[in-house]
């Protein structure tokens, strides 16, 4: 199966400063990946598929960017509401499969 | 707005089967433009993809719980289901069921979710 590794594993960050979370998997998955963000409580909401579509309504601070075997999550300028933890999936192949995730946490 | 929700015992005894039925709402099971999936969660921990099925009754299992997961789908009450045999601790998780759209043969990511249903395995 395809691995997923997130890199790091906690981001601390203040509001309004740049964050980029990292995602690489174990072969190319040309760019079949997605990123996800999740609060507390929440179900995973889409932000971004197939590298670097942003899903339907996520705000223009989000973008997306690899091919291969590494892509990037940017998020230009952090909201309060933007500190949550963020996955990344693949679809290229079967299982699909999730990365362990990268918590940005409050600084 | 379509919605999904998860419905089914909260807590289930080792050994036993976990069994858990998500209603769609909003939209039809049985459009050919989506798939359909479950996805779990263990407390404080990653997303772990369980498996996706078609109206159609089409199954794909993640390899590592294949030999105990089954799906089915009931388009009459707009409904699929998993079931899961043999259920220890590790099994406690919460259980999301997700939506794939699909177009020409190819299906994307999960762009709508329930709202989990946490299953504890317990004595």
């Amino acid at each position: 199966e395809i691995v997923l590794t997130q890199s790091p594993a906690t981001l601390s960050l203040s509001p309004g400063e740049r964050a980029t979370l990292s995602c690489r998997a174990s072969q190319s998955i040309f760019i079949y990946l997605a990123w996800y963000q999740q609060k507390p409580g929440q179900a995973p909401r889409l932000l971004i598929y197939d590298a670097s579509n942003r899903a339907t309504g996520i705000p223009a601070r989000f973008s997306g960017s690899g091919s291969g075997t590494d892509f990037t999550l940017t998020i230009s300028s952090l909201e309060p509401e933007d500190f949550a933890v963020y996955y990344c999936q693949q679809r290229s192949k079967w299982p699909l499969t999730f990365g362990g995730g990268t918590k940005v946490e409050i600084k | 707005q379509l919605q999904l929700q998860e419905s089914g015992p909260g807590l289930v005894k080792p050994s036993e089967t976990l069994a858990l039925t998500c209603t769609v709402s909003g939209g039809s099971i049985s459009s050919g433009t989506y798939c359909w999936g479950w996805i779990r969660q263990p407390p404080g921990k990653g997303l772990e993809w369980i498996g996706s099925v078609w109206y159609t009754g089409i199954t794909y299992y993640n390899p590592s719980l294949e030999s105990r997961v089954t799906f089915s789908v009931d388009t009459s009450k707009n409904q699929f289901s998993l079931k899961l045999t043999s259920v220890t601790a590790a099994d406690t998780a919460v259980y999301y069921c997700a939506r794939r759209y699909c177009s020409n043969d190819v299906c994307y990511f999960f762009d709508y979710w329930g709202q989990g249903s946490l299953v504890t395995v317990s004595s």
